[in-house]
C-alpha cells in the first residue's frame, strides 16, 4: 500500500501523560496536513508543512500541540499533558504541489483519554 | 466556521443513482468545492472536486450550479459499499502564491444505500 500510514492506529493514555503520533506521507508528496476530528463531527484542520517548514497553524493547536517535520518526509504530532478534550480521531493528509491539490489521507490515530 | 450545508442524511436504492446536494452560497471565486467521504473509522476517501465546470471521473459526477452557489454530487449506480459519510468541502486557501489551503469540513450526508 503506497498512501498515507499512520502510527499508532489506536492510543488510550491516562489524562495528564504525553502521546506522540508519526504520520509517513505518500513518496514525493511534499505537502503534509494534520487534521482532527471528533466524534460525529467532520474534521477540523490544525496545521500544515510544505517540505520541513510548518507554515500554517490553527487556533485549536494549543501550546500543548507540536507538531515537526524535521527532514520534510515523515511527521510527528505530540500533545503534552493530555487532557479528556484531547480524545478525538488525528488525520494526515499528503498533497503533490501540482495543478489543483488533492490532500490524500490516512486511516488516522485514535486517541482516548482516561 | 462551515461554509457548506448539507441534508443530513439520505436513502438510496442499490443500483440507482445517488444525488447528494449541497449549498455553499458564501463561496469566493477562487474557492474549490471538494467532496470526500468517510466510511466508519477510516480516514476520508477524496472524490472528485471542481471550480466552475462540472466534473466527471471514474467515481462520480460533479454538478455546480451557474452561481457557484450550490452542487450535486452524483454516483450513478451506487451499491452496498457506497454507504458512507459524504463531505461537501470548501478549501480555503492559505494565501499568498501556496495553491493549497484547508478543507473546511462540515457535518456531512449520511448516505444509507439499501438493498
Amino acid at each position: 500500500d503506497t498512501g498515507v500510514s499512520q502510527d499508532p492506529r489506536h492510543k488510550i493514555t491516562k489524562r495528564g501523560q504525553n502521546v506522540t503520533f508519526r504520520c509517513d506521507p505518500i513518496s514525493e508528496h511534499n505537502r503534509l496536513y494534520w487534521y482532527r476530528q471528533t466524534l460525529g463531527q467532520g474534521p477540523e484542520f490544525l496545521t500544515y508543512f510544505q517540505n520541513e517548514a510548518q507554515l500554517e497553524k490553527s487556533r485549536l493547536l494549543s501550546d500543548r500541540f507540536s507538531a515537526e517535520r524535521p527532514k520534510g518526509s515523515f511527521s510527528t504530532l505530540e500533545i503534552q499533558r493530555t487532557e479528556q478534550g484531547d480524545s478525538a480521531m488525528y488525520l494526515c493528509a499528503s498533497s503533490l504541489p501540482t495543478g489543483v491539490e488533492t490532500q490524500y489521507f490516512g486511516p488516522g490515530t485514535r486517541l482516548l483519554v482516561l | 466556521d462551515a461554509k457548506t450545508t448539507q441534508p443530513t442524511s439520505m436513502d438510496c436504492a442499490e443500483g440507482r443513482a445517488a444525488n447528494l446536494p449541497c449549498n455553499h452560497s458564501t463561496i469566493s471565486g477562487n474557492e474549490y468545492v471538494y467532496w470526500y467521504r468517510q466510511i466508519h473509522s477510516q480516514g476520508p476517501q477524496y472524490i472528485i472536486h471542481g471550480l466552475k465546470n462540472n466534473e466527471t471521473n471514474e467515481m462520480a459526477s460533479l454538478i455546480i450550479t451557474e452561481d457557484r452557489k450550490s452542487s450535486t454530487l452524483i454516483l450513478p449506480h451506487a451499491t452496498l459499499r457506497d454507504t458512507a459519510v459524504y463531505y461537501c468541502i470548501v478549501r480555503v486557501e492559505f494565501g499568498g502564491s501556496s495553491n493549497t489551503g484547508k478543507l473546511i469540513f462540515g457535518q456531512g450526508t449520511t448516505l444509507q444505500v439499501k438493498p
